[in-house]
């Protein structure tokens, strides 16, 4: 079964809006969250990493500010896209590390009208 | 700087015949590699695995092979299957703990 679950699955919003996006982790207490995005026939890119109790640590070229990752418990990371723009609609994944791997949520689509 | 690369954007296989999967990577740092299988509006699912220091794994139908100095993977399927048709997506795993690196992917679709 799923071990990574996150909600919304779908998110249509007006320009200027923030939308938040939960990550859960089903099974196990994850310390350390991914977040990713994929346009549209591209690879999968890392955002940021999501530290429980600290700061997130953001890829190169993301806006932290933007991008609001908030890691407040074992279980539960959220990523909240603030003041959202059309060429923020993409798809929205997030992960938890497991050893060797990692185990994906289903994802959320945003559009941003 | 794509550090991983999967150049063939699609492969068309017929049903009960091998997939052949490939990707290359830049980093010798790497510690291990990974395939997974997505389909649209879906997260990806994790197939099967590699440490750097094998060369082979085999899970099922799935094996993978590394061939370190060339710094080259490959995923084989067999026999493949319709219900293996997916974006395939090659990822390596660094030094820095659980970040992955992605692959473009390849559209695999294996006709009955």
């Amino acid at each position: 079964g799923a071990v990574v679950s996150q909600h919304p699955s779908w998110v249509i919003c007006k320009s200027g809006t923030s939308v938040k996006i939960e990550c859960r982790s089903l099974d196990f207490q994850a310390t350390t969250m991914f977040w990713y995005r994929q346009f549209p026939k591209q690879s999968l890119m890392l955002m940021a990493t999501s530290n429980e109790g600290s700061k997130a640590t953001y890829e190169q070229g993301v806006e932290k500010d933007k991008f609001l990752i908030n890691h407040a418990s074992l279980t539960l990371s959220t990523l909240t896209v603030t003041s959202a723009h059309p060429e923020d609609s993409s798809f929205y994944i997030c992960s938890r590390a497991a050893r060797e791997t990692q185990y994906f949520g289903p994802g959320t689509r945003l559009l941003v009208l | 700087d794509q550090q991983v690369k999967q150049n063939s954007p699609s492969l068309s296989v017929q049903e009960g015949r091998i997939s052949i999967l490939n990707c290359d990577y830049t980093n010798s740092m790497f510690d291990y590699f990974l395939w997974y299988k997505k389909y649209p509006a879906e997260g990806p699912t994790f197939l099967i695995s590699i440490s750097s220091i094998k060369d082979k794994n085999e899970d099922g139908r799935f094996t993978v092979f590394l061939n370190k100095s060339a710094k080259h993977l490959s995923l084989h399927i067999v026999p493949s299957q319709p219900g293996d048709s997916a974006v395939y997506f090659c990822a390596a795993l660094g030094t820095s703990y659980g970040k992955l690196t992605f692959g473009q992917g390849t559209i695999l679709t294996v006709h009955p």
